[in-house]
């Protein structure tokens, strides 16, 4: 069964160092999103992606976060400059064209920013 | 906001009964969606409930949806050990650059003990 792909499942780093978290959405579909989950809090929407370029961002993605989708099947969620808030699970998602509103999610990857 | 907010928070049972989370919202949906989560992994979707519908059954899941009281349940009948995992509403609205943008609530977390 098709499935979302995330790495690293787990990813130590330095505060102010930069990190790239990488996914491979599921091939038919063409919308990619990432949603974090801060320990014990609950899951919130990052930002959208369709057609090569943010379509919705939220609050949280500031100039610090940014996305691309270099070779047509990688997403990458790019930190630029990690702060010990950034720590938490990253999960990638993507959706069909035509849908009901269904995503699928990867495992996750566990940012921990010391 | 869209804020998906279950209670109870903590649910503990024996296996064989059955569990019910509940799940209350703010502004109107396109539709409910439930989504387990089994501690450290990712979200895996267990079934969607449009807005005009009012029950929906899935193997050992039902889910209601009140859309006057903004209200939604999901139960999960003969409850087994492998059920334990936190389970989340998410509402669902679209996004104007296309895709759906889910809004999860804080989650109810389920042990199910033999």
């Amino acid at each position: 069964e098709p499935e979302v792909t995330q790495t690293p499942s787990h990813q130590v780093t330095q505060m102010g160092q930069e990190v790239i978290l990488r996914c491979v959405p599921i091939s038919n579909h063409l919308y990619f999103y990432w949603y974090r989950q801060i320990l014990g809090q609950k899951v919130e929407f990052l930002v959208s992606f369709y057609n090569n370029e943010i379509s919705e961002k939220s609050e949280i993605f500031d100039d610090q976060f940014s996305v691309e989708r270099p070779d047509g099947s990688n997403f990458t969620l790019k930190i630029r400059s990690t702060k010990l808030e950034d720590s938490a699970m990253y999960f990638c998602a993507s959706s069909e064209l035509e849908n009901t509103g269904e995503l699928f999610f990867g495992e996750g990857s566990r940012l921990t920013v010391l | 906001s869209q804020q998906g907010e279950e209670d109870p928070q903590a649910l503990s049972i024996q296996e064989g009964e059955n569990a019910t989370m509940n799940c209350s919202y703010k502004t109107s949906i396109n539709n409910l969606q439930w989504y387990r989560q089994n501690s450290g992994r990712g979200l895996v979707h267990l079934i969607l409930i449009r807005s005009n519908e009012r029950e929906k059954h899935s193997g050992r899941l039902r889910v209601t949806l009140d859309t006057s009281k903004k209200s939604s349940s999901l139960l999960i009948t003969a409850s087994r050990a492998a059920d334990t995992a936190s389970y989340f509403c998410a509402t669902v609205g679209r996004l104007t650059g296309g895709g759906n943008k889910l809004t999860f609530g804080t989650g109810t977390q389920l042990k199910v003990e033999l």
